[in-house]
């Protein structure tokens, strides 16, 4: 299966700042998914096919990518976007996530 | 709206089974597969397996082979996962999901069901 490796693991990042967090993957995929979590909640589809924001997402956030390295990023952190932010992929079976980057407002 | 409504949490055995139920909404429910997801406290997601509520077939991750057991009842547009011989490994929050049909995301969550195993 293919095995995706994010990082950093923990970004903590002050507001109004420019943030990315990578994901890259053990063999080349077509598109990359993003997920936000908060504690208590489940995932929310947060960029899907590696760069379409989905319903509700603000527009400081944008994907990027190709083949085995993607990136979600936010142009200026703001507190609500503290949370886990998990990539997958399903160019192959089974689908699988990475481990997640928790982004922390400091 | 689109809505996938799961019961509610579950304090079980060691050794036991126990069947999670996950009743969609807003849908027609034999248009899409469902799927499952496990996640332990603290850690990432796993994909466990899907169904095809319009035949009831079936398809697993390996690790789930043997572990979990989905089936749907069409009559009520409610999916189910019953887990088998459980262990502290199995205790997680479970959730069913729906993917879109086209890139491979997964657009619509349950709530999810924590499972927690202990004697």
């Amino acid at each position: 299966q293919i095995v995706l490796s994010q990082s950093p693991a923990i970004l903590s990042a002050s507001p109004g700042e420019k943030v990315t967090m990578t994901c890259r993957a053990s063999s080349s995929v077509s598109y990359m998914h993003w997920y936000q979590q908060k504690p208590g909640s489940s995932p929310k589809p947060w960029i899907y096919a590696t760069s379409n924001l989905a319903s509700g997402v603000p527009a400081r956030f944008s994907g990027s990518g190709s083949g085995t390295s993607y990136s979600l990023t936010i142009s200026r952190v703001e507190a609500e976007d503290a949370a886990t932010y998990y990539c997958q992929q399903w160019s192959s079976n089974p689908p699988t996530f990475g481990a997640g980057t928790k982004l922390e407002l400091k | 709206q689109v809505q996938l409504q799961q019961s509610g949490a579950e304090l079980v055995k060691p050794g036991a089974s126990v069947k999670l139920s996950c009743k969609a909404s807003g849908y027609t429910f034999t248009s899409y597969y469902m799927y499952w997801v496990k996640q332990r406290p603290g850690q990432g997601l796993e994909w466990i397996g899907e169904i095809n509520p319009s035949n009831g077939g079936t398809n697993f991750n390996e690790k789930f082979k043997s572990k979990a057991t989905l089936t749907v009842d069409k009559s009520s547009s409610t999916a189910y996962m019953q887990l088998s011989s459980l262990t502290s490994e199995d205790s997680a929050v479970y959730y069913c999901t729906r993917a879109d049909g086209y890139y491979g995301y997964f657009d619509v969550w349950g709530a999810g069901t924590t499972v927690t195993v202990s004697s």
